[in-house]
């Protein structure tokens, strides 16, 4: 079973910052990596889809990188209404899913 | 827009069997693959299965001889039941529309409470 670590587990910063949220697996998960944002009381939204694209809608300011083992969500000129919990998700060779712990950023 | 909603009864005792159905809207369950994931909490999500139109299905390794699910074609629906549970099952549930890896469109969530 193919573990996905996140990291930080909670990232405090300011307005206008920039935020770079890692997420590691286990193994090698070639680009197989999606990334969601949730606000309290609501469903999950996908960000990212095969580690870095975009999906419909969300603003240039969310980025996604990398592959195989290690990557990285990156949120550029943080507004308030960026505070949320982040997930990354993968699905392996034979077709389970699974997330990570989440990152919970903080503005 | 796509939209999805679950439903069900919102407590279940401990040992019965919690049942879940999501309804579709303006897309057609046909050839998709369609997901539940659950949120214990104040806890981080937790991938339950998935069924395709077709009727085929994967569960967590986890959950997978509680875990039975289906679909209707006929209703827009598709189906979770999850037998046996505990309170540790007490969780917001959620279907999802399941695009190759990624969960793309997402219901609003339903808490199940499991308690006597």
């Amino acid at each position: 079973e193919i573990v996905l670590t996140q990291s930080p587990a909670t990232l405090s910063v300011s307005p206008g910052e920039r935020a770079t949220l890692s997420c590691r697996a286990s193994q090698d998960v070639s680009f197989f990596l999606a990334w969601y944002q949730q606000k309290p009381g609501q469903a999950p939204r996908l960000l990212i889809f095969n580690a870095s694209n975009r999906a419909t809608g969300i603003p240039a300011r969310f980025s996604g990188f990398g592959s195989g083992t290690d990557f990285t969500l990156a949120i550029n000129n943080l507004a308030p209404e960026d505070s949320a919990v982040y997930y990354c998700q993968h699905r392996n060779n034979w077709l389970s899913l699974s997330f990570g712990g989440g990152t919970k950023v903080e503005i | 827009q796509v939209q999805l909603q679950e439903s069900g009864p919102g407590l279940v005792k401990p040992s019965g069997t919690l049942s879940l159905t999501c309804t579709v809207s303006n897309i057609s369950i046909s050839s998709y693959y369609w997901g539940w994931i659950r949120q214990p909490p104040g806890k981080g999500l937790e991938w339950i299965g998935y069924v395709h139109s077709s009727g085929s299905t994967n569960s967590s390794p986890s959950l997978k001889s509680r875990v039975t699910m289906s679909a209707d074609t006929s209703k827009n629906q598709f189906s979770l039941h999850l037998t046996s549970v505990t309170a540790a099952d007490t969780a917001v549930y959620y279907c999802a529309r399941l695009k190759q890896i990624w969960f793309d469109y997402w219901g609003q969530g339903m808490l199940v409470t499991v308690s006597s």
